[in-house]
């Protein structure tokens, strides 16, 4: 059974325009909860986190958003940019360092100029 | 931000022979680090938890005899993929915390082909 779920296999969107990328979870233990990047034959690169005290974390032109109570987050980028075209994982954890991550099947996210 | 490499970044070998993959946290040290495996257009699955000092932890479905994880010093794990067989192709990608929260970091990856 998915514990991370990332239900938009794709997203294109145009240049300048925001990107929303979802994530919904299923385990209530989880407390952290991270995105990546990733472009194909490289490792993901980490992009934000947040923690479940937290509502909203801000990085850049990327914010995270969780929903406790709806077991729901979003990655908003604004503005897209051409260079964001890639893949994006949500992982989710136990904050305790040292806990494996669970990984959602990703969300590929193209930027159009 | 933390570092960890990978080496080989490819390999490709025939069928029955066994690769070595070693993971190296650069700039930090890692009592833990994570082994996962992603195959085409899939999601990063983890396979097995390296702890320094001590015996992997694998995950359900994960044979421990056929992928031997070695985790020797507080910079270094190794993946050896025993007798390797064409399914084991895969990419195989590992990460490494350095304690701060649970953010991990990761490899850039090894793409194993097993002809």
């Amino acid at each position: 059974d998915q514990q991370v779920k990332q239900n938009s296999p794709s997203l294109s969107v145009q240049e300048g325009r925001i990107s929303i990328l979802n994530c919904d979870y299923t385990n209530s233990m989880f407390d952290y909860f991270l995105w990546y990047k990733k472009y194909p034959a490289e490792g993901p690169t980490f992009l934000i986190s947040i923690s479940s005290i937290k509502d909203k974390n801000e990085d850049g032109r990327f914010t995270v958003f969780l929903n406790k109570s709806a077991k729901h987050l979003s990655l908003h980028i604004v503005p897209s940019q051409p260079g964001d075209s890639a893949v994006y994982f949500c992982a989710a954890s136990v904050r305790q360092a040292g806990t494996a991550l669970i990984f959602g099947k990703g969300t590929t996210l193209s930027v159009s100029s | 931000g933390a570092v960890v490499s990978q080496h080989p970044s490819r390999v490709i070998c025939k069928s029955g022979t066994s690769v070595k993959i070693e993971c190296r946290s650069l700039d930090f040290q890692a009592t833990t680090m994570f082994w996962y495996r992603q195959f085409p257009k899939q999601s990063l699955m983890l396979m097995a938890t390296s702890n320094e000092g001590s015996k992997a932890t694998y995950e359900q479905g994960v044979e421990k005899d056929k992928f031997l994880i070695n985790h020797a010093s507080l910079t270094l794990s190794t993946l050896t993929v025993t007798s390797a067989h064409p399914e084991d192709s895969s990419f195989y990608i590992c990460s490494a915390n350095p304690n701060r929260n649970n953010e991990q970091f990761f490899g850039p990856g090894t793409r194993l082909t097993v002809l």
